[in-house]
């Protein structure tokens, strides 16, 4: 079983829409979690940390569920520029583990 | 605050020839990651150090490949010989304490 799944999607979806993405792992002992945003040829960027209590940043939201053993992104009101690859991290002690990324298509 | 730094952005090459991809992390930064991300394989993490030191190289994929960090602010990974299979694109990343990862913009490697 891998460490982080995702899955690939694509998720097409209409501006305005609000989307969801899920990311699940494996190990209970897993303690930092992210989100990072690639775009096509580019290199990842840090998109938001995820803390317990869940955290928010503008239209986007985090949240981790210890119980479950996964995290979600969820955008509100997407934009064009939305549109991208979204990967999440699972961190534990020593070990770094990235997700393949969720694909997201936003369209006109 | 200048970013994560990687040289070449590109590289071509023929089969056979070495190949030595530079990094130099963010200031302050004491994990230094190189990763590499082809379609098929996705994003793999192939050798991290902490402190200057190699930590894990469990994913550096065979001896041809190779890493090294002889201060805190500049690595390099190495192949001899290359081979078309290590085309990819090859990110450099640093982070504080092993928390956010910073990346650089990646070198693209093409191997003939």
């Amino acid at each position: 079983r891998k460490e982080v799944e995702q899955d690939p999607g694509p998720f097409n979806v209409p501006e305005g829409a609000t989307v969801a993405f899920n990311c699940t792992y494996s190990n209970s002992a897993s303690q930092s979690f992210f989100w990072y945003r690639q775009d096509c040829r580019k290199e990842p960027k840090l998109l938001m940390s995820v803390y317990s209590s869940g955290n928010e940043d503008g239209r986007f939201t985090a949240q981790l569920n210890r119980a479950s053993q996964y995290i979600s992104l969820l955008i509100r009101d997407s934009k064009l520029s939305d549109s991208a690859t979204y990967l999440c991290v699972v961190n534990l002690p020593g070990k770094f583990y990235f997700g393949s990324g969720t694909k997201l298509n936003v369209k006109p | 605050d200048a970013g994560v730094i990687q040289s070449p952005r590109h590289e071509v090459t023929e089969m056979g020839q070495e190949v030595t991809l530079r990094c130099k992390p963010i200031s302050g930064h004491d994990y230094l990651f190189w990763y590499r991300q082809t379609m098929m394989r996705g994003l793999e993490l192939l050798i991290y150090f902490n402190n200057n030191v190699p930590i894990d190289d469990s994913g550096m994929p065979e001896d041809r490949f190779s890493a090294k960090m002889p201060n805190a602010s500049f690595s390099t990974l190495k192949i001899q010989p290359s081979e078309p299979r290590d085309s990819a694109v090859y990110f450099c990343a640093s982070s504080r304490q092993g928390y956010e990862q910073y990346f650089g913009p990646g070198t693209r490697l093409t191997v003939t």
